[in-house]
């Protein structure tokens, strides 16, 4: 799986947008895009994932540049309760995902 | 719908006794995998299984680890004789293949004493 390069930390502002990136120069073609948060230390709640088109469900927009190798993820409207570490991993259709240290969200009132 | 279920939630264990932990996956899903993380890093693989079938375990420890999931009943993470350094969590997910979406459940700290 390819390696996945993001901020350690960031902070927002609540109600406002949240825009996270994520870089991944050495994905595959058959590799997808995954985001998952881990609240305090709670088990990763899966977010959204897309192979190369932008992606969008109730909880976030996932938007990936032309040539893939890098995309962001979009919390419209941050919330307190949105404050996570956040991990974008790219996983072919295989078996195990490989987590790095992700970006930690603050986001503050 | 039931998410995936772990349990116990909290495991205290001294070392040298052995620590079991149980996973029950989503309604539906056949595959289970095993994380660990240790306190303050991200989620480390450990291994991948299947009904009755180990599918990669090379995330494994080669010594006092394994790992089940038999026909019926949930997938049991086994850990021998533990040491202080067992101490973590770790986490079980489940999808409905081995290319579909991984669904985690809440994880069972273990704490060797």
């Amino acid at each position: 799986d390819a390696k996945t390069t993001q901020p350690p930390s960031m902070d927002c502002a609540e109600g406002r947008a949240a825009n996270l990136p994520c870089n991944h120069s050495t994905i595959s073609g058959n590799e997808y895009v995954y985001w998952y948060r881990q609240i305090h230390s709670q088990g990763p709640q899966y977010i959204i994932h897309g192979l190369k088109n932008n992606e969008t469900n109730e909880m976030a927009s996932l938007i990936i540049t032309e040539d893939r190798k890098s995309s962001t993820l979009i919390l419209p409207h941050a919330t307190l309760r949105d404050t996570a570490v956040y991990y974008c991993i790219v996983r072919a259709n295989n078996n195990d995902m490989r987590f790095g240290a992700g970006t930690r969200l603050t986001v503050k009132p | 719908n039931a998410g995936v279920m772990q349990n116990p939630r909290h495991l205290v264990r001294r070392r040298g006794q052995e620590a079991r932990l149980r996973c029950s996956p989503m309604k539906g899903h056949s595959h289970v995998y095993w994380y660990r993380q240790l306190p303050e890093e991200g989620l480390k693989f450990m291994v991948y299984l299947q009904k009755e079938n180990i599918i990669d375990e090379s995330g494994m420890p080669k010594e006092r680890f394994s790992a089940e999931f038999p026909k019926e009943g949930p997938s049991i993470l086994r850990i021998q004789q533990v040491v202080r350094g067992d101490s973590a969590a770790y986490f079980c997910a489940s999808s409905s293949s081995g290319r579909d979406t991984q669904y985690f459940g809440p994880g069972t700290r273990l704490t060797v004493l």
